[in-house]
């Protein structure tokens, strides 16, 4: 069965400080993986995409990486800001026959994230 | 550049009454998507369309319908609201099937069924 798996469920830090979310996947033909962030009341917006031959992708302060062996990515976060708090995301694409189109996503339950002052 | 549009952003029905969640995007793209989202859930796909005419069943499509007789719009009715319905709603656009690639979300709907 797909599935996308995040940890932690939720998470409090300091500003300042780093942090680092995990997503671990059964996904099975893997076509891609994207972190997306979630401020409260507010649609996903795409972090990164992480392809099967890349191992590590940057975007400003946040870092992803991808290990296509283990079928783990994690989502770095340098030097937290207020701003960071939110959902993460993780979401694989399955690259399956659904529906007359050709992948599927998976989500994950997503990670909260509060930083605080 | 509005990107995603829905309305209502909260609505409050009773059960058995019926509604519309407009959706509506301004990037040409051709594939578009309805998603619930549920706490302790990911988003669930309700329904999608790969271009104007052309609509299909997600994970979770009972309840639900949609249409598309335009590039642009993509509105979700439900038939007869039940209190399993109580959600909140994200309309979704992409340039190429969502599924590779980059889906752009609009601010959501939040529905509470009495």
């Amino acid at each position: 069965k797909n599935q996308v798996e995040q940890s932690p469920q939720s998470l409090i830090i300091l500003e300042g400080k780093n942090c680092t979310l995990q997503c671990n996947y059964t996904v099975s033909p893997f076509s891609n993986l994207r972190w997306y962030k979630q401020d409260t009341g507010r649609g996903p917006v795409s972090l990164t995409i992480m392809t099967f031959s890349e191992n590590t992708k940057s975007n400003g302060r946040y870092t992803a990486t991808l290990d296509a062996d283990t079928k783990q990515s994690s989502l770095h976060i340098t030097a937290s800001q207020l701003s960071d708090s939110a959902s993460y995301i993780c979401v694989v694409t399955a690259r399956l026959n659904y529906g007359g189109a050709t992948n599927k996503l998976i989500f994950g339950t997503g990670t909260l994230l509060a930083v605080q002052p | 550049n509005a990107g995603v549009t829905q309305t209502p952003k909260f609505q409050v029905l009773k059960t058995g009454q019926s509604m519309t969640l407009q959706c509506a995007q301004d990037m040409n793209h051709e594939y578009m998507s309805w998603y619930r989202q549920d706490p302790g859930m990911g988003l669930r796909l309700i329904h999608y369309s790969v271009g104007a005419g052309i609509t299909d069943q997600g994970e979770v499509p009972n309840g639900y319908n949609v249409s598309r007789s335009t590039t642009e719009d993509f509105p979700l009715r439900l038939l007869s609201a039940a209190p399993s319905q109580t959600s909140v709603y994200f309309c979704a656009s992409s340039v190429s099937g969502g599924a590779s690639g980059e889906l752009f979300f609009g601010e959501g709907s939040r529905l509470t069924v009495l």
